[in-house]
């Protein structure tokens, strides 16, 4: 069974310009999440999908940060503009059931931000 | 709100010790409780995990057993090996409501040395 898949890897841009990630999950998957990881932080959760319904995007900053998830499966995050404190990996996660607390989230390789 | 407290790293052990990472929470109700593991280079995969009290998660020799009258979830292996070297993270997802996020600690770094 094939992971969940990120690109781009790496990332590297000056502040102010904008990026944009994307993330395909393993295949059959409902539940889609994106969450910031700052070096030396635990990972949080900007946004989590249930299909392509949005269930929490409590912490996303949404003035510069967007995201969708069409059709129900892959998803993009966008920044635009971008800061320097956006400089983080951004991991995304998938699950397969319906977003209980149970279930497993199983997480891609993530792309790293630097913002200059 | 949900919190996740670990001991900070990093842990410098000698192949064969006794691992002890230390973990608590603070949640309402009762959470399920992970522990995430991160290898040099690699992506965060799911090592244990326990949904209830007294449930005890076991995988790759590491064992973790959830205490809901110390709020803990501590993390342990009675032999650690040169491959065990990685970040461990661990972390919460509160019952009910809208969202099942993990909340996490701010992970902690194993070295093992031959």
């Amino acid at each position: 069974e094939a992971g969940v898949a990120q690109s781009p890897r790496y990332k590297i841009i000056e502040k102010r310009q904008s990026v944009a990630f994307w993330c395909n999950p393993i295949s059959g998957h409902a539940t889609l999440y994106w969450y910031q990881q700052i070096l030396g932080q635990g990972p949080k959760l900007l946004i989590q999908f249930q299909n392509n319904g949005v269930v929490d995007d409590s912490q996303l900053p949404k003035d510069r940060f967007s995201a969708e998830r069409l059709k129900g499966v892959d998803s993009t995050l966008k920044i635009q503009p971008a800061k320097l404190e956006d400089s983080a990996v951004y991991l995304c996660a998938s699950s397969p059931l319906r977003g209980r607390s149970t279930d497993t989230q199983y997480f891609g390789p993530g792309t790293r931000l630097t913002v200059l | 709100g949900d919190s996740v407290t670990q001991m900070e790293g990093p842990v410098t052990l000698s192949e064969e010790a006794f691992l002890t990472i230390n973990c608590t929470y603070t949640a309402t109700g009762y959470p399920s409780l992970f522990w995430y593991v991160q290898y040099p280079g690699e992506g965060l995969q799911l090592l244990l995990k326990a949904t209830k009290a007294d449930d005890k998660g076991s995988n790759k020799g590491f064992e973790a057993t959830y205490r809901k009258e110390t709020t803990s979830f501590h993390l342990e292996k009675g032999s650690v090996q040169v491959s065990d070297s990685a970040v461990y993270f661990c972390a919460l997802s509160p019952l009910g409501g809208a969202t099942n996020k993990l909340i996490f600690g701010t992970g902690t770094l194993l070295a093992v040395q031959p």
